[in-house]
């Protein structure tokens, strides 16, 4: 039973537009989002987090967006560039414990030059 | 920069063989993590410790062992490698009371024939 989804495995962009990756969760208890990225050959590396008491985050071209009563959040990119190819996995974690981290099963996007 | 690096990119095992998965971090962490990712399952947790010689199976330990003897150093164990245990093993870590923002390494791709 997969607590955290992502139910695109992947994504296609020209670069210059907006990418939006979607996540959506079924356990209530959790209270801390995060999104990695991973290019092929090298380990995830952190990119965004959201404490569930805010809706929306931002750095920089990334912004991350949860909608607690749908127990959904996204990842924009904007704009998109090329080197933003590579696999995005939502996680979700709670009880402020990265031991209950849960990962979704990952995005592939891919941007167009 | 915070260093986890993974002795092994990529090891070929037969059916039957013990398999050592070595991880080292230079960050004084202490949690550390072994995960393993398939495709279309994201990262599932194989064993956690939050302090040496201590440690926590995670959500598929069947199979694997782990051994924590020193703070930097976290070895993942196949006592008798199988063919369902092919896949790409991820250590990370973190410091403690961290809510999920992990430093992975870089991966080490097993094959057992």
């Amino acid at each position: 039973d997969q607590q955290v989804k992502q139910n695109s495995p992947s994504l296609s962009v020209q670069e210059g537009r907006i990418s939006i990756l979607n996540c959506d969760y079924t356990n209530s208890m959790f209270d801390y989002f995060l999104w990695y990225k991973k290019y092929p050959a090298e380990g995830p590396t952190f990119l965004i987090s959201i404490s569930s008491i805010k809706d929306k985050n931002e750095d920089g071209r990334f912004t991350v967006f949860l909608n607690k009563s749908a127990k959904h959040l996204s990842l924009h990119i904007v704009p998109s560039q090329p080197g933003d190819s590579a696999v995005y996995f939502c996680a979700a974690s709670w009880g402020g414990s990265a031991r209950q981290l849960t990962f979704g099963s990952g995005t592939q996007l891919t941007v167009l030059p | 920069d915070v260093k986890v690096t993974q002795s092994s990119r990529y090891l070929v095992k037969r059916t039957g063989e013990k398999v050592f998965l070595e991880c080292v971090q230079d960050m004084d962490h202490e949690n550390m993590f072994w995960y393993r990712q398939d495709p279309g399952l994201g990262l599932r947790l194989i064993y956690f410790s939050y302090d040496v010689k201590m440690k926590e199976k995670g959500d598929i330990p069947e199979g694997y062992s782990v051994s924590r003897e020193k703070k930097e150093r976290f070895s993942l164990i196949l006592e008798s490698a199988s063919t369902n245990q092919t896949s790409m093993y991820l250590c990370a870590s973190t410091r403690g009371g961290n809510t999920g923002e992990l430093f992975f390494g870089e991966g080490s791709r097993l094959t057992v024939l």
